[in-house]
């Protein structure tokens, strides 16, 4: 079973460009988060989806955007990443109690 | 006032050593509770939950003190391997995450 699988694992993206990190869950949950965890900051929530067709803004969602058309497969896109978006990016998902992650996409902008 | 709260640490302690973390929490509707781990450059994982009545797993025990308002984990016999981040996670039904501390078990 392969949980939760995000791409890229890393990128160097450049300023101004526009980038979609992919996340794909085969356990059939109907949640699924996007967080980003800097140090001495934590995870902080981005966006979520508590069900297929239905997106909500996390606690810091200004510069990202997302989608979910199926179960499976819930894309951050970074309309125009900016240099304080580096960041190690994790996609999540729940069964309703417990939260599983996926390995992070590592990002970082220049 | 944050919702949840940790002792960011490190806590650095000798193997074989027992230590305890608190994690506080600011709503008191909260209903669950969890402790994950996190290795360095990886993603969480689930390491307990925690129960009303508390619960061990080995070499590990949570407690919850609604009282209180925290929770506790405790590592009994600590090894090499235990060092790493330990979150708390608490529920309301929001998800939200401590910051974490951090553990370093030395020889």
């Amino acid at each position: 079973i392969a949980g939760i699988t995000q791409a890229p694992t890393s990128q160097i993206l450049a300023a101004g460009r526009r980038m979609t990190l992919r996340c794909t869950q085969d356990m059939r949950h109907n949640a699924m988060y996007w967080y980003r965890q800097d140090l001495g900051l934590g995870l902080r929530l981005i966006h979520y989806s508590n069900t297929a067709g239905t997106t909500g803004k996390g606690e810091v969602p200004d510069g990202y955007s997302v989608s979910r058309a199926n179960t499976d497969d819930f894309p951050l896109t970074l309309a125009s990443a900016v240099p304080s978006q580096t960041s190690v990016y994790f996609c999540a998902s729940s069964d309703g109690n417990t939260i599983y992650f996926g390995e992070g996409s590592w990002l970082t902008v220049v | 006032r944050k919702e949840v709260e940790q002792d960011p640490g490190p806590f650095n302690v000798p193997e074989g050593a027992t230590v305890a973390f608190n994690c506080t929490y600011s709503n008191s509707a909260s209903q669950s509770f969890f402790w994950y781990r996190q290795d360095c450059r990886k993603e969480p994982k689930l390491l307990m939950s925690v129960y009303s009545s508390g619960n061990e797993d080995g070499r590990f025990t949570a407690q919850l003190n609604r009282a209180s308002q925290y929770i506790s984990l405790l590592i009994r016999d600590s090894k090499l391997s235990d060092s790493a981040t330990y979150l708390c996670v608490v529920k309301f039904p929001k998800i939200i995450f401590g910051s974490g501390t951090r553990l370093s078990i030395r020889p």
